[in-house]
């Protein structure tokens, strides 16, 4: 069974803060990694995806990944009251018959107050 | 262009009762996943169809869940007869392929109550 594991919540950061989001995963042949916001009573929406070792940045967004630990880390910069929601972590599984097939893990709970 | 589409938003009913849950993926999308979330988990998949053929179905609990899409489009999940830990927000996603690059879309789920 792959697993995803993600850092226990919830977290709290004060507005402008930088929140730090962690995610290990089981699968070392793991290729592709999501992260996806999920405000309460919502569907998720995905923010970010990595592929590559090393970060990548949109906008406050910074995915990080380091496959050698399997690894990867979402961090929010200025955090905003509106980033409070639940960030899933998700791998994609690129073999075999599950083929596009998501794992996530269980969530990490961000509120950021003002 | 138009979303998932999920029906109905909420539904209520008691154990050992059925339901079941209508699916309409974005229009052109070959790939159709219908998730689980349990209040606190994240989204678990129980099924996923190319087209109209199931690509993965290893954690649908086959004897009271079962799902299709006929015509490859819309998809229906239902589940007879139902637990207390059915209890859940089923998840309707779709993409328009399986390849790495393809974002999941996913509906405004279905919140199911069993009591």
């Amino acid at each position: 069974q792959k697993e995803v594991e993600q850092n226990s919540g919830p977290l709290s950061v004060p507005e402008g803060a930088i929140a730090s989001l962690n995610c290990t995963y089981s699968d070392r042949g793991s290729q592709s990694f999501f992260w996806y916001r999920q405000y309460s009573g919502k569907s998720p929406e995905l923010i970010m995806f990595i592929y590559s070792n090393g970060d990548k940045e949109d906008g406050r967004f910074t995915a990080q990944l380091n496959k050698a630990s399997q690894y990867v880390s979402l961090l929010i910069r200025d955090s905003q009251p509106s980033d409070s929601a639940t960030y899933l972590c998700a791998v994609l599984d690129a073999g075999g018959t599950s083929y596009g097939k998501l794992t996530f893990g269980q969530g990490t709970i961000l509120t950021v107050h003002p | 262009e138009a979303g998932v589409a999920q029906s109905p938003r909420y539904k209520i009913i008691e154990k050992r009762q059925s339901v079941a849950f209508w699916c309409n993926p974005i229009s052109g999308h070959a790939t159709l996943y219908w998730y689980q979330q349990i209040l606190g988990q994240g989204p678990k998949l129980l099924i996923q169809f190319q087209n109209n053929g199931v690509v993965d179905d290893s954690q649908l609990p086959k004897d009271r869940f079962s799902a299709e899409r006929l015509k490859g489009v819309d998809s229906t999940l239902k589940i007879q007869p139902a637990k207390l830990e059915d209890s859940a927000v089923y998840l309707c996603a779709s993409s328009f392929g399986t390849s790495s690059h393809n974002e999941q879309f996913f509906g405004p789920g279905t919140r199911l109550t069993v009591l």
